[in-house]
Parts: structure tokens; C-alpha cells; sequence
């Protein structure tokens, strides 16, 4: 079945330092969406990336869809306290009913002051 | 403006007893999802629905059921609960949609320990 990776598991930054976090599917995917959870909340929606090669960026956060649709990245630039939480892509599949997601494992941001 | 709405937050069971989780959202959203959470591994699928009356099994469906009787409710069950099935369980919903935006909107969660 499909899979969806996601590197680091953990990463620790000062802030005003920038964070990266990489997904990868087993598959090529039809759409990939992008979630962060808080400590004790639950996954928010924060993008949703459709196209080959897209970027799109939110105030200091950049989005990347691969051209293959296989891979994608989120990219923070000078961290805020207020970005730690984990955040998750996840990958739907073409031709999917029900509009399925496959989460990956998630990367967990903590950001020191 | 509750979205979408699970209870209860938190349960306790005993290995062999049986519960359901209620979860009903007030979007209309068409599609709902069952998902579980434990340390690591991210939001696993467990059942999901894409409307009243039809259900579907997702990644993980072993050892629960779920049912949509009406449009706004989707509930899961566990009819004999193991220790494995001890982590955080989260409904989401959302509309049908291949290139509109199909955000999923997620409950808070609900946090269940099977001693």
C-alpha cells in the first residue's frame, strides 16, 4: 500500500533559526496536504498543494510540490515559539474515493526562545 | 460554530469491555473519517464514510465497526477492546472534492487507555 515518510522525526531550533521537513511517497500522489497539531490539540489544516512543482508560501512558511508528485517539503524561516508543534503531510492517492489521506509519521518542531 | 464534535475526550476500559465513540459535525460535510493516533506513527485511517449509510474500511479496520445512520454522525465502535487499541482517536470530516479544497476538519480527540 502506499506510504508516506517523513524526515526528521524531531528537530529542535533557537529561534530565528529556519526549519525544514521533508515527505516522500511510495507513490505518486494526486494531491498532498500539509496539517500541525499541537501538544494535546488536534491536526490543523494549513495548505493543500496540487500541481507539479508548486509553491506556495503562507507569511513565513514555503510549500513544495515535487515534479514527480512523489515528494514535498515545508520550509520555516526565522522560527517563532509560536510554530513549535508537529506537522504532517499528507498524500491522497488518484483516483481515490472518499478522498483518503495517507499521513506521514509527522515532525515534531520544538522552538527554544 | 462547533465543527466537529467527539465524545468522550477521555475513557477507560477494561481489556473485553465495549464502547462507542460518537462523533457528529454540524458542516454537512458528505465524507467522515475514523483515525487513530499513537506516538510516532502519525494518523493512521481506520473507517471512513462518503455519505449516509455507506461505510469503508481504511488502513487499520481490525477489531472495529462504524456506522453512519445519519448525515452528521459517524460512530465507532469496539466491541471487545484489547490493550493495542489503547491511543488517541480523532474524527475529521470533510466535502467531496478531486481539486477543490478538501481540508479535513478534525475533532479534539478522544483519549482511550484499555488496561
Amino acid at each position: 500500500g502506499q506510504q508516506v515518510m517523513q524526515i526528521p522525526q524531531y528537530q529542535h531550533v533557537q529561534e530565528g533559526e529556519d526549519f525544514t521537513t521533508y515527505c516522500n511517497s511510495s507513490t505518486t500522489l494526486s494531491n498532498i496536504q500539509w496539517y500541525k497539531q499541537r501538544p494535546g490539540g488536534h491536526p490543523v489544516f494549513l495548505i493543500q498543494l496540487v500541481k507539479s512543482g508548486e509553491v506556495k508560501k503562507q507569511k513565513r512558511l514555503t510549500f513544495q510540490f515535487g515534479e514527480a508528485k512523489k515528494n514535498s517539503s515545508l520550509h520555516i524561516t526565522a522560527t517563532q515559539t509560536t510554530d513549535a508543534g508537529t506537522y504532517f503531510c499528507a498524500g491522497g492517492r488518484p483516483y481515490n474515493a472518499g478522498n483518503m489521506l495517507t499521513f506521514g509519521g509527522g515532525t515534531r518542531l520544538m522552538v527554544k526562545p | 460554530n462547533a465543527g466537529v464534535t467527539q465524545t468522550p475526550k477521555f475513557r477507560v476500559l477494561k481489556t473485553g469491555q465495549s464502547m462507542t465513540l460518537l462523533c457528529a459535525q454540524d458542516m454537512n460535510h458528505e465524507y467522515m473519517y475514523w483515525y487513530r493516533q499513537d506516538p510516532g506513527m502519525g494518523l493512521r485511517l481506520i473507517h471512513y464514510s462518503v455519505g449516509e449509510g455507506t461505510t469503508a474500511k481504511g488502513e487499520v479496520p481490525d477489531g472495529y465497526n462504524v456506522s453512519r445512520l445519519k448525515k452528521q454522525n459517524f460512530l465507532l465502535g469496539l466491541e471487545s477492546a484489547a490493550p493495542s487499541q489503547t491511543s488517541v482517536y480523532f474524527c475529521a470530516s470533510t466535502h467531496p472534492g478531486l481539486y477543490d479544497i478538501s481540508a479535513q476538519h478534525f475533532g479534539d480527540g478522544t483519549r482511550l487507555s484499555i488496561l
